[in-house]
């Protein structure tokens, strides 16, 4: 069963606007979450954190939110620029070193100028 | 600072087979991971390796071992090679691979089991 799901393969956003992509969790013991972005052809770049007694993270454009209670977070991009177009991957991860980061099957964001 | 790298890029090989993948991480991250990455299935953990000892295993089977070197580079080996082996495999690194730490991910090594 899959731990972390992003129940939309795909959103197309308008440059300049905001893009909300989501991810759901199961797992009460997840200690971090992170989104990654990833082009073609190459492998995932990290792109902002939470750790899970944070409610939100921002760093520049890029804000995460995380609602525990719903076991839902969600990356904000404003504004969005054509250049973010990628697979963005949601991933999440114990409290162990050396644990593994679940990954999401990923959403595609498309902006269009 | 060089990234990760990851050779080769690109590997085609029969059933049965067996495939050697080499990861090398940033100069002074101790941690190397492997993902496999296919369009059904997302990324998912292979292992993790930290000062040559593998401390976390995903769900594979045995055929998909590891190693790790004194200098932190990794290998990887996928023997008798079955057709679902086809797939993109990522190496990442990080310092000391801690809960929540940032993962550096090479390019991959795109492998085709024909």
């Amino acid at each position: 069963d899959q731990q972390v799901k992003q129940n939309s393969p795909s959103l197309s956003v308008q440059e300049g606007r905001i893009s909300i992509l989501n991810c759901d969790y199961t797992n009460s013991m997840f200690d971090y979450f992170l989104w990654y972005k990833k082009y073609p052809a190459e492998g995932p770049t990290f792109l902002i954190s939470i750790s899970s007694i944070k409610d939100k993270n921002e760093d520049g454009r890029f804000t995460v939110f995380l609602n525990k209670s719903a076991k839902h977070l969600s990356l904000h991009i404003v504004p969005s620029q054509p250049g973010d177009s990628a697979v963005y991957f949601c991933a999440a991860s114990g409290r162990r070193a050396g644990t593994a980061l679940i990954f999401g099957k990923g959403t595609t964001l498309s902006v269009s100028s | 600072k060089a990234g990760v790298t990851q050779t080769p890029r690109y590997l085609i090989k029969t059933r049965g087979q067996q495939v050697t993948l080499s990861c090398s991480p940033i100069s002074g991250h101790r941690s190397v991971s492997w993902y496999q990455q296919t369009p059904g299935q997302g990324l998912q953990f292979l292992f993790e390796y930290f000062s040559e000892t593998q401390r976390n295993k995903g769900n594979f089977p045995g055929r998909f071992s590891g190693r790790q070197f004194s200098n932190s580079r990794s290998e990887m080996n996928v023997s008798t090679l079955e057709l679902g082996d086809s797939a993109l495999y990522l190496c990442a690194s990080s310092v000391t691979g801690g809960s929540g730490e940032k993962l550096f991910f090479g390019s991959g090594t795109q492998l085709s089991v024909l």
